[in-house]
């Protein structure tokens, strides 16, 4: 265990449902990403925040809604997905990077399936 | 556009054999670079970091960075066949943004 956790694991929906994933830090970091890991394809960055504060936005579109209520929670609510939405949902923790080399660590991930 | 390119393979080796994994970037200002092991079906976890020129050990692993030539490597020395796996390179670019490779799958023949 990373001291990263997620849940839930694996979740399949539908294109009008609303659902969220969780994201729970247990190592002290300020720190929280939400990355996409399609096949075959370079993780991307959806979202960063530090301290509670939203730092980066990755130009993703409106129908993923990131919350962050601490430093050691984090959401992503889910609204009027598309099947091309299915992927891996990873989040990851980090120190602040102004102190740190931004070593990042990994939840276990959701496998999300859009029908 | 920034990118950290790596060669997809599969890298096959045999057991007991050094592998070598090469990552380049783009962003000249880049400022520490990450070395990751995913298993199939599993999250990225972190192998090594290094952040300035030259060659930085942990174990079996040896990560290299070169900076004039934009290129960072990882070298698994005596390779096991519990190294088979996805490897991703990570370029920090500034801030809170980390750039990933496509990565490499490495298949160690027992």
């Amino acid at each position: 265990e990373t001291g990263v956790t997620q849940t839930p694991r694996h979740l399949v929906m539908g294109m009008t449902n609303k659902k969220s994933l969780k994201c729970e830090q247990h190592l002290g970091h300020n720190a929280m990403y939400w990355y996409k890991q399609s096949a075959k394809k370079p993780l991307e960055l959806m979202f960063v925040y530090n301290f509670k504060e939203q730092t980066e936005n990755n130009s993703v579109p409106s129908r993923f809604s990131p919350e962050c209520p601490n430093s050691s929670h984090l959401f992503l609510h889910l609204h009027t997905l598309q099947p091309e939405d299915s992927a891996l949902y990873l989040c990851a923790s980090s120190q602040d990077p102004k102190g740190s080399y931004n070593e990042q660590f990994f939840g276990p991930g959701t496998r999300l399936t859009v029908l | 556009q920034k990118e950290v390119e790596q060669n997809s393979g599969p890298l096959s080796v045999p057991e007991g054999a050094i592998a070598s994994l090469n990552c380049t970037y783009s962003d000249r200002g880049s400022q520490s670079f990450f070395w990751y092991r995913q298993y199939s079906g599993k999250s990225p976890e972190l192998i090594m970091f290094i952040y300035s020129n030259g060659d930085k050990e942990d174990g079996r692993f040896t990560a290299q960075l070169n900076k004039a030539s934009q290129y960072v490597s990882l070298l698994i020395r005596d390779s096991q066949p519990s190294d088979s796996a996805t490897y991703l390179c990570a370029v920090r670019v500034g801030g809170f943004k980390t750039i990933f490779g496509a990565g490499t799958r490495l298949f160690v023949k027992a």
